[in-house]
């Protein structure tokens, strides 16, 4: 069964003080790792795919990377727009419908 | 494109009752999910549908059904409203394309049956 846990639960973070996200997952073949950002009261928005250990990608003061045990996110010196949930997820078997299974979430708050 | 909708977006049951909420995809996917987020938690699948007349059982079933009789609709059934379904429903949508299936979602039913 996979499993994907995420931590911290919550950060709190001073604006420009940069720091990092953490999903640790298990899953039989990975066919890729998903991180997602979600705000209060709205359906989680896609931010990144990640396929293979050793993989980076960047958008604006994020930065994901991937290992074959966990992902990072770092948020670079987060501005206060960038307070919102992020979540991890794995991409199984296409087989069984290209399930994705998700972390708990880390709850990132930035504070002016 | 609208991308994923879904309606309603908030909704009180009382326990016993029944209810479909809708969702809809503008982008031609194949693959369609129903999700539920509880309060500080992630997502658990419910159904899942991998084209038009085929659906499968996610990791929390019980207690609802789906139909997919079209590409763009996956509706989701509660047949007898339990406190227990008191949760936020997301659709999602995905599409295969050289292996990246990034799923979409809608933005949300907040559902509380008392």
């Amino acid at each position: 069964e996979d499993q994907v846990t995420q931590s911290p639960e919550a950060l709190r973070l001073q604006e420009g003080e940069s720091s990092s996200l953490n999903c640790s997952y298990t899953v039989s073949g990975l066919r890729g790792l998903f991180w997602y950002r979600q705000d209060p009261g709205k359906g989680p928005e896609f931010l990144f795919t990640l396929y293979s250990a050793g993989e980076e990608k960047e958008k604006e003061r994020l930065k994901a990377t991937l290992t074959k045990k966990e992902s990072f996110l770092h948020i670079t010196a987060p501005k206060p727009e960038d307070s919102a949930t992020y979540l991890c997820a794995v991409g199984g078997n296409k087989a069984a419908g290209n399930k994705l299974t998700f972390g708990g979430g880390t709850r990132v708050l930035v504070k002016p | 494109n609208a991308g994923v909708t879904q309606t309603p977006k908030f909704r009180i049951l009382k326990i016993g009752q029944s209810m479909t909420l809708q969702c809809t995809q503008d982008m031609n996917h194949n693959y369609m999910y129903w999700y539920r987020q509880d309060p500080g938690m992630g997502l658990k699948l419910i159904y899942y549908s991998v084209g038009a007349g085929i659906t499968d059982k996610g990791e929390v079933p019980n207690g609802y059904n789906v139909s997919r009789s079209t590409t763009e609709d996956f509706p989701l059934r509660l047949e007898l409203a339990a406190p227990s379904q008191t949760s936020v429903y997301f659709c999602a949508s995905s599409y295969l394309k050289r292996d990246s299936y990034e799923q979409y979602f809608g933005p949300g039913t907040r559902l509380t049956v008392t």
